[in-house]
């Protein structure tokens, strides 16, 4: 059964202190690994999209790796801004939908 | 330009009751999901339109729970005698055409439901 898991459920940083989220995934034949931003109250917001196995996208502070288990979200002197949960989603290769499975997030909090 | 919207923004109802949630697609985007956000839970997918093709209703969870998709464009998610446990935001997210690693699911800002 497709799974995906994120550690940890919350993470409590100082303004400048990196550090890194990670999601573990078990999925038949990955045809996407997507990271999105929420803010309390609204939608998710989409960040990155990895495909392969050593492929890594940033923005940002931001940086988004993809081994062939788990991805790093990893956040470089956070601020602030950057507090809020993070979610991580897979879309299998046998799937004809499209559709995501999700993790259940990370909550970060960036304290000034 | 305009991203996904919907429709309310939140909705109060009583239990027993009928409600319907509205979501605008952003513009030539031809797939459409609907995901369920429960307090404390990961997003759940409930159903997939794309194009003219039957939809994707496996993860609807019970036969109260609709949706149709019309003129391929704005669809409704309606859910039939409300239960308590039917209150959870409902998240709408629209790409474009499915092919192959291009797709990318952008989401609105949800209907926040309430059944009292």
């Amino acid at each position: 059964e497709d799974q995906v898991t994120q550690s940890p459920e919350a993470l409590r940083l100082q303004e400048g202190e990196s550090s890194s989220l990670n999601c573990s995934y078990t999925v038949s034949g990955l045809r996407g690994l997507f990271w999105y931003r929420q803010d309390p109250g609204k939608g998710p917001e989409f960040l990155f999209t990895l495909y392969s196995a050593g492929e890594e996208k940033e923005k940002e502070r931001l940086k988004a790796t993809l081994t062939k288990k788990e991805s790093f979200l990893h956040i470089t002197a956070p601020k602030p801004e950057d507090s809020a949960t993070y979610l991580c989603a897979v879309r299998h290769g046998s799937s004809n939908t499209g559709k995501l499975i999700f993790g259940q997030g990370t909550t970060l909090q960036v304290k000034p | 330009g305009a991203g996904v919207s919907q429709s309310p923004s939140n909705k109060v109802t009583e239990k027993g009751k009928d409600v319907e949630l509205r979501c605008d697609p952003i513009s030539g985007h031809t797939a459409l999901y609907w995901y369920r956000q429960s307090l404390g839970q990961g997003l759940e997918f409930l159903i997939y339109f794309q194009g003219n093709s039957a939809p994707d209703k496996s993860g609807l969870p019970s036969d109260r729970f609709s949706a149709e998709r019309t003129g391929g464009s704005v669809s409704t998610l309606t859910i039939q005698r409300t239960q308590q446990e039917d209150s959870a935001v409902y998240l709408c997210a629209s790409s474009s055409r499915l092919a192959g690693y291009q797709e990318t699911q952008y989401f609105g800002p949800g209907t926040r439901l309430l059944v009292l």
